[in-house]
Parts: structure tokens; C-alpha cells; sequence
């Protein structure tokens, strides 16, 4: 059982780069997120979606966009990353109903230099 | 909008010794209660979760965790720690009206075993 895939695990940007964070979900979930981690702050919910074509922005979205045009992909874009980004990427899933148990994936390690 | 708070940064305990740790929420409905472990470089692991019900809820690797509405508490509880147990452990509330997978992270407790 894939679960929820992030790719890649590990990337070291220039500040003013763009790259993609890959999130990828194979449990038909309608919601997926994405949130950093840094320390002393836990996790904090940058955007998330409830179905595709639909997203909205979390707690932190600023410098970071998303789009969903399929229910199983969930990519987040830095268009210009700064090292205020470098953080711990983790993206999650459920399904539709509320209650449901959150899936994380196993996060990505970005560090802007 | 809702919050979390865990008190204790660091926590040391003996390996065998009891552990509680502390979680304090704030939401104003009903919440969705979690508790999650992660172990350094690795991701999230789902302990417990509290969505109604018992209150006392029965997670894995022996632990559990007691919700107290009137205390707002959500305390996560092990009898017995082993040394595979240090990690960093985040309790997290859920809010799930009107979709979306907002769930609201405390800092975290890193837990010390000694030997």
C-alpha cells in the first residue's frame, strides 16, 4: 500500500528558485493538505483542498501556491523560495466524512539557501 | 479558532517509569483529538485519536490517552516506557466542519528515555 507519497525527500534550493513539492495519494480521499513543520512551532497548515479543483489557504500560505486538478495529486509550488522556507514538508490525506483518520506522508526536507 | 498547548517542551524518564503528557486544547465544538509520534527524520505516526465516546482511548504501542471536557484536557498516558518510546510526540484537535484536513498541531514534547 503506497499511501500518501511525497517526492522528493530531500532538496537543497537557491533563494529566488521555484521548484514543486509532489504529493500523491492512492485511497481516492476527497481532503489533502500540505503543512511545515519547524522547530518549537509543530505543524502549521499552509493550503489544503476538500476535492479536486477546489483549494483554500491554511494558516501560513503566503509564498506558497497549490492546485488540485485530480483527486490522488496535490502538488505545492514555491515560485521564488526564500530561507524563511526551509522547513519540513508534510503532505496529508482523508476521506470525505468527518472523523476520519489523517494520513501523512513521510514529509520533505527542504533547506533554501 | 482552535489551539493546543503542550506544556512540556522536554520530558525525561527512566525506562519502566509511568509517563503523562500534558495536552491542553481550545476549540469551541466538540473536537476531533489526536495524538502523534515522530521519530527523528521520520514522518508522522498516528498513536490514538479521540472522536467520541469511551474517553479513555487505547492507542498503540500501550498507550492511551483520557479526554476531559470539563479540564479541556486530552493527556497522553503510558504505565511502563521503553527506550524505543523517546521520540517527539504532538497532540493535534481536528476541525473538520466545512471540509479540509484542519488539524491544529501543539509544539510538541520531546521525550528522553534513560536507561
Amino acid at each position: 500500500n503506497a499511501g500518501v507519497t511525497q517526492t522528493p525527500k530531500f532538496q537543497v534550493l537557491k533563494t529566488g528558485q521555484s521548484m514543486t513539492l509532489q504529493c500523491a495519494q492512492d485511497m481516492n480521499h476527497e481532503y489533502m493538505s500540505w503543512y511545515r513543520q519547524d522547530p518549537g512551532m509543530g505543524l502549521r497548515l499552509i493550503h489544503y483542498s476538500v476535492g479536486a479543483g477546489i483549494t483554500d489557504q491554511g494558516e501560513v500560505p503566503n509564498g506558497y501556491n497549490v492546485s488540485r486538478s485530480t483527486t490522488e495529486d496535490f502538488p505545492l509550488r514555491l515560485l521564488s523560495a526564500a530561507p524563511s522556507q526551509t522547513s519540513v514538508y508534510f503532505c496529508a490525506s482523508r476521506p470525505g466524512h468527518s472523523g476520519n483518520t489523517i494520513y501523512f506522508g513521510e514529509g520533505s526536507w527542504l533547506t533554501v539557501v | 479558532a482552535q489551539s493546543v498547548t503542550q506544556p512540556d517542551i522536554h520530558i525525561t524518564v527512566s525506562e519502566g517509569a509511568s509517563l503523562e503528557l500534558r495536552c491542553n486544547y481550545s476549540y469551541g465544538a466538540t473536537p476531533y483529538l489526536f495524538w502523534y509520534v515522530q521519530s527523528p527524520g521520520q514522518g508522522l505516526q498516528l498513536l490514538l485519536k479521540y472522536f467520541s465516546g469511551d474517553t479513555l482511548v487505547q492507542g498503540i504501542k500501550g498507550f492511551e490517552a483520557e479526554f476531559k471536557r470539563s479540564q479541556s484536557s486530552f493527556n497522553l498516558r503510558k504505565p511502563s516506557v521503553h527506550w524505543s518510546d523517546a521520540a517527539e510526540y504532538f497532540c493535534a484537535v481536528g476541525a473538520f466542519t466545512g471540509g479540509g484536513n484542519k488539524l491544529t498541531f501543539g509544539t510538541g514534547t520531546q521525550l528522553k528515555v534513560e536507561l
